[in-house]
């Protein structure tokens, strides 16, 4: 119930291109939706986030997609750069009882030029 | 937004002996911080929720005589790892809530030999 799926576990994208990386969970109290990016040696930071009666958030690149009768959302990063490459977390978490957040596996972005 | 100060970033210490790590919520307070333990190229894994002026909740499997933990003020939670040995080197990351949403330290990286 409290787990959060995310897949790929590593993607490789040309310099230029659409970076796609999915997430599912399956507790439905789950009202906040973050994505975080890591750098080797660095806390995770923030990215962007989205609510559960939104379906689309959008930031620069950066853009969630929130399919809230699937569990799913995705995130999505246009034009992506060689400094995109990174680890992203997709979480999940009680937002309004503060409570802990749950963090996907993570997915590995190289971007090549 | 909000910051999130962990220190130290890095520390080497003897098996046996014991380490703090400090974690301060700079412009905001945090009735409520998280700690994570993070395992090379894995997603981070929530050890305990430290609540100000009262006991800490652990995750199930985290041992609470080992990973002290300390909320004394609004602004900071300590983080002691007691009797360290080999197989606690990790990455160690807090994280507050704050209106920004949750906030991460920039972790710390404990090694010991």
């Amino acid at each position: 119930q409290q787990q959060v799926k995310q897949s790929p576990q590593s993607l490789i994208v040309q310099k230029g291109g659409i970076s796609i990386i999915n997430c599912a969970y399956e507790n439905t109290a789950f009202d906040y939706f973050p994505w975080y990016q890591q750098f080797p040696g660095k806390g995770p930071a923030l990215l962007i986030a989205i609510r559960p009666d939104v379906s689309e958030k959008k930031e620069g690149r950066f853009t969630i997609s929130f399919n809230k009768s699937a569990k799913q959302f995705s995130l999505h990063i246009m034009d992506s750069q060689p400094g995109d490459s990174a680890t992203y977390f997709c979480a999940a978490s009680i937002r309004t009882s503060y409570d802990k957040v749950i963090f996907g596996p993570g997915t590995s972005l190289s971007v090549i030029p | 937004g909000a910051v999130v100060s962990q220190h130290p970033s890095r520390v080497i210490c003897k098996s046996g002996t014991s380490v703090k790590i400090e974690c301060r919520s700079l412009d905001f307070q945090a009735t409520t911080m998280f700690w994570y333990r993070q395992f090379p190229k894995q997603s981070l894994m929530l050890m305990a929720t430290s609540n100000e002026g009262s006991k800490a909740t652990y995750e199930q499997g985290v041992e609470k005589d080992k990973f002290l933990i300390n909320h004394a003020s609004l602004t900071l939670s300590t983080l002691t790892v007691t009797s360290a040995h080999p197989e606690d080197s990790s990455f160690y990351i807090c994280s507050a809530r704050s209106t920004d949403g949750y906030t991460f330290g920039s972790g710390t990286r404990l090694t010991v030999v």
